[in-house]
């Protein structure tokens, strides 16, 4: 059972593009988050998603941050006219339901974006 | 509110010696007080966590204390190898599956 997978694994995109980084949950698991890391801080919640609906997006920026979790294929998490602020490692987790009650969230190894 | 605030941000510890790391929070809400251990270029892993009905949970090296009146929990890492060199990061959850970490502690066991 492969763990939560992400790529790519490194992205580099020169300001003014867009960025799209994919998550696929573990086997069987139906709930995704999305969390920021700067360097020298902590994970930053921004989204929590389910199969097909945006459950929590209180952490994500207003503009120019989307993310999906569509019925069939990975989570995306879009970013647009990516400016030099946004370079940070972008991690995903994964969950059979949802947290608490022993329910554990598992983390990809995340997608280092570097913005140009 | 949503802070969870943590020190040290980085510790060196003699193997063999006991490792501390502690953190604080405000939001009376959180129930679920969980640590992850990070290697770099890996993603955070889950070590061990708590809920605030019991005072302490101990799994083999590793002891989260929990004071509640004093909204503090704190890691303790016994006899402290080389190999638990790593980022580590409490964290607090309440309702809505929503993790607000600390800031991390850099920890380094020399042999």
């Amino acid at each position: 059972n492969a763990g939560v997978m992400q790529n790519p694994r490194h992205l580099v995109r020169r300001r003014g593009q867009e960025a799209r980084l994919r998550c696929s949950p573990m086997k069987g698991h139906s709930h995704v988050y999305w969390y920021r890391q700067l360097p020298e801080e902590g994970l930053k919640f921004m989204v929590y998603l389910q199969k097909e609906n945006i459950i929590d997006e209180s952490g994500m920026p207003k503009e120019r941050f989307s993310a999906e979790f569509p019925k069939e294929g990975p989570s995306i998490l879009r970013i647009q006219q990516v400016v030099r602020g946004d370079s940070a490692a972008y991690f995903c987790a994964s969950s059979l339901a949802g947290l608490g009650g022993g329910t554990e969230a598992f983390f990809g190894q995340g997608t280092r974006l570097t913005v140009v | 509110q949503q802070q969870v605030k943590q020190s040290p941000q980085s510790l060196i510890v003699q193997k063999g010696g006991i490792s501390i790391i502690n953190c604080a929070y405000e939001n009376t809400a959180f129930d679920y007080f969980p640590w992850y251990q990070q290697f770099p270029g890996k993603g955070p892993a889950l070590l061990i966590a708590i809920r605030p009905d019991v005072s302490e949970k101990k799994e083999g090296r590793f002891t989260i204390s929990f004071n509640k009146s004093a909204k503090q929990f704190s890691l303790h890492i016994m006899d402290s190898q080389p190999g638990d060199s790593a980022t580590y990061f409490c964290a607090a959850m309440g309702r809505g599956s929503r993790l607000t970490f600390g800031e991390g502690t850099q920890l380094t066991v020399n042999p």
